[in-house]
């Protein structure tokens, strides 16, 4: 149980579209998802955290008109990088959280990440 | 300051070595803690959770001095499969800070 999934694995695009990622738990209700981004040898790092029905809250430094947040039910969130440019290149990794996970609602469930390359 | 802190090694051993990583946090009020395992180029995955009283799973101990705000993970008798980074990880008010990992290569 607890599983996290994420559309797509890895995607390239081009300067200046917008690339939209899904974040999906299969198996409970994500009452809370996190969106962290990771460049290489780093950490990963905070963006913003999404709950259900309500707006995200960006982390210092992340511009929200610029990463685009939705978490419109219980299973599903999104994340769009609008205008996208080579330095939004990075590993995107986003964590559920929630209600029939069968762990502790402190435990959070990864997915698999998606790597975004902008050209 | 950072929220979490770690060496960032690389801690490089031999199969059968016991090897120790430590981890510092800023907050004191940080309320749970957690040690997650990440290989290369893939997704974090929980290894365990860090208690006060201190806990173990198989070959792994984790321990969490709150009065120093610091946390360790101990590795017994080292494995091929145990080469990964390792986070250490801090809930503050549900948000998840993770430290910059700590690698480890076991070596044949």
């Amino acid at each position: 149980g607890a599983v996290v999934s994420q559309h797509p694995s890895w995607v390239i695009c081009k300067s200046g579209t917008s690339v939209k990622i899904e974040c999906r738990s299969l198996d409970f209700q994500a009452t809370t998802m996190f969106w962290y981004r990771q460049f290489p040898k780093q950490s990963l790092m905070l963006m913003a955290t999404s709950n259900e029905g309500s707006k995200a809250t960006y982390e210092q430094g992340v511009e929200k008109d610029k990463f685009l947040i939705n978490h419109a039910s219980l299973t599903l969130s999104t994340l769009t990088v609008t205008s996208a440019h080579p330095e939004d290149s990075s590993f995107y990794i986003c964590s559920a959280r929630g209600i029939g996970s069968g762990k502790s609602y402190n435990e959070q469930f990864f997915g698999p990440g998606t790597r975004l390359t902008v050209l | 300051r950072k929220e979490v802190e770690q060496d960032p090694g690389p801690f490089n051993v031999p199969e059968g070595a016991t090897v120790a990583f430590n981890c510092t946090y800023s907050n004191s009020a940080s309320q749970s803690f957690f040690w997650y395992r990440q290989d290369c180029r893939k997704e974090p995955k929980l290894l365990m959770s860090v208690y006060s009283s201190g806990n173990e799973d198989g070959r792994f101990t984790a321990q969490l001095n709150r009065a120093s705000q610091y946390i360790s993970l101990l590795i017994r008798d080292s494995k091929l499969s145990d080469s990964a980074t390792y986070l250490c990880v801090v809930n503050n008010f549900n948000k998840f800070y993770f430290g910059s990992g700590t690698k480890l290569n076991v070596k044949p």
